[in-house]
């Protein structure tokens, strides 16, 4: 089935550095995808939807030019957190629209990955 | 707008006992229905989902959920509760038509008693 590939799981960074976080479709491919942003003992909030080719499309609220989105290619999405401050401290998850058992366009989520800002 | 409730923060249900995790939707066009289960410091991994096809849905690890449009459900249930069900169990919607973002409620801790 559809995987989707995050890295790194664990991040931990100085505050004021910058943070990469990739995401990949390993076995399928994928013109959108979408990050979400987890707080402890809560849901999950979309922060944007990454479009390969274009722009990223950002939810009320969110910040552009504190989380950077690019979708350099059809299987590579990447989440940078620049000048990171404790406060951005969270678990970011991405997922994309895979080709599920039923083809009805399933979101498939990669396994997360924390950022702890020092 | 399309939104989901979950009732119930947390649940707690003794090994073997049936699971009830709640979910209602609110969705001004005919909606997709999913449950999602996250496990510490993971991904969701997918449950279920509601297409518009069967009103039972069948999904993994012997859980079902039925969608009920008079009462915009789509309650999650599993008659026999194990151990490795403690999770966070997610409900989430998305339009039918559209892109393909989806809205999540705010989660239901399930805690499994032995």
């Amino acid at each position: 089935g559809a995987v989707v590939s995050q890295h790194p799981s664990w991040v931990i960074c100085k505050s004021g550095t910058s943070v990469k976080i990739e995401c990949r479709s390993l076995d399928f491919q994928a013109t959108t995808m979408f990050w979400y942003r987890q707080f402890p003992k809560q849901s999950l909030m979309l922060m944007a939807t990454s479009n390969e080719g274009s722009k990223a499309t950002y939810e009320q609220g969110v910040e552009k030019d504190k989380f950077l989105i690019n979708h350099a290619s059809l299987t590579l999405s990447t989440l940078t957190v620049t000048s990171a401050h404790p406060e951005d401290s969270s678990f970011y998850i991405c997922s994309a629209p895979g080709t599920g058992d039923s083809g009805a366009n399933v979101l498939t989520f990669g396994a997360g990955s924390r950022l702890t800002v020092l | 707008a399309q939104s989901v409730t979950q009732l119930g923060s947390h649940v707690s249900v003794s090994e073997g006992a049936l699971v009830l995790l709640r979910c209602n939707y609110s969705s001004s066009v005919p909606p997709y229905l999913f449950w999602y289960v996250q496990y510490p410091n993971q991904g969701l991994q997918l449950l279920l989902k509601y297409t518009s096809a069967a009103t039972l849905v069948k999904g993994i690890n012997g859980f079902e959920a039925e969608f009920k449009k008079s009462e915009t459900s789509f309650h999650l249930t599993k008659p026999s509760a194990h151990m490795s069900d403690a999770a966070e169990y997610f409900c989430a919607v998305r339009s039918s038509f559209g892109n393909e973002k989806l809205t999540f409620g705010t989660g239901t801790r399930l805690t499994i008693i032995p």
